[in-house]
């Protein structure tokens, strides 16, 4: 099973800053790598897919970029809707797996 | 307007059964795969297992093989999810999700969820 490890935990950013959340995979998984946005109470929402594209109506100041093992999720200006947690998730092998997220709170 | 809406979720005790629906609206439900993930109480989320578009296919998780089965009636638009022996492991909030078109494996619309607790 692929364990897909995120850092840091938790990340305390005032708004109006930029956010860098990290996800390493423990064996290359290409560019196979999906990043979504969970708020309290609510679904998780795709943000990216093949590491880099945004997914339908997704903000351009979500990001992603990475490959192989590395894998960075960059917010360029947080905005008060954006605070949440974040988790990546790998499909290029079964079983699916995800990492354990990062919560962006407010600094 | 993409819908989920999944039902058939409570309390039961270890070792009982429960069967989850997923009923799916605005779209074309027979050709897309569709899947089960889940989120105990306060962690992160945990894929459970998939369907293809047709129900000729079907994937699992090591932690629920041999216990849970899915399925769908596309004649209904509706996804389902049978849990068998259920342990208190097993509680969680439980999403489906439909699977993105293309070659990827992700999630595009997620149900709200339908919460399983697993006690004595």
């Amino acid at each position: 099973e692929i364990v897909m490890t995120q850092s840091p935990a938790t990340l305390s950013v005032s708004p109006g800053e930029r956010a860098t959340l990290s996800c390493r995979a423990s064996q290359s998984v290409g560019s196979s790598l999906a990043w979504y946005q969970q708020k309290p109470g609510q679904a998780p929402r795709l943000l990216i897919y093949g590491a880099s594209t945004r997914a339908t109506g997704i903000p351009a100041r979500f990001s992603g970029v990475g490959s192989g093992t590395e894998f960075t999720l960059t917010i360029s200006s947080l905005q008060s809707e954006d605070f949440a947690v974040y988790y990546c998730q790998q499909y290029t092998y079964w079983p699916l797996t995800f990492g354990g997220g990062t919560k962006v709170e407010i600094k | 307007e993409v819908q989920l809406l999944e039902s058939g979720g409570g309390l039961v005790q270890p070792g009982g059964s429960l069967r989850l629906s997923c009923a799916a609206s605005g779209f074309a439900f027979n050709s897309f795969a569709m899947s089960w993930l889940r989120q105990a109480p306060g962690k992160g989320l945990e894929w459970v297992s998939l369907i293809n578009d047709s129900g000729s296919s079907t994937y699992y998780a090591d932690s629920v093989r041999g216990r849970f089965t899915i399925s769908r009636d596309n004649s209904k638009n509706t996804l389902y999810l049978q849990m068998n022996s259920l342990r208190a492991e097993d509680t969680a909030v439980y999403y489906c999700a439909r699977v993105s078109v293309g070659a990827t494996v992700t999630f595009d619309y997620w149900g709200q969820g339908t919460l399983v607790a697993v006690s004595s």
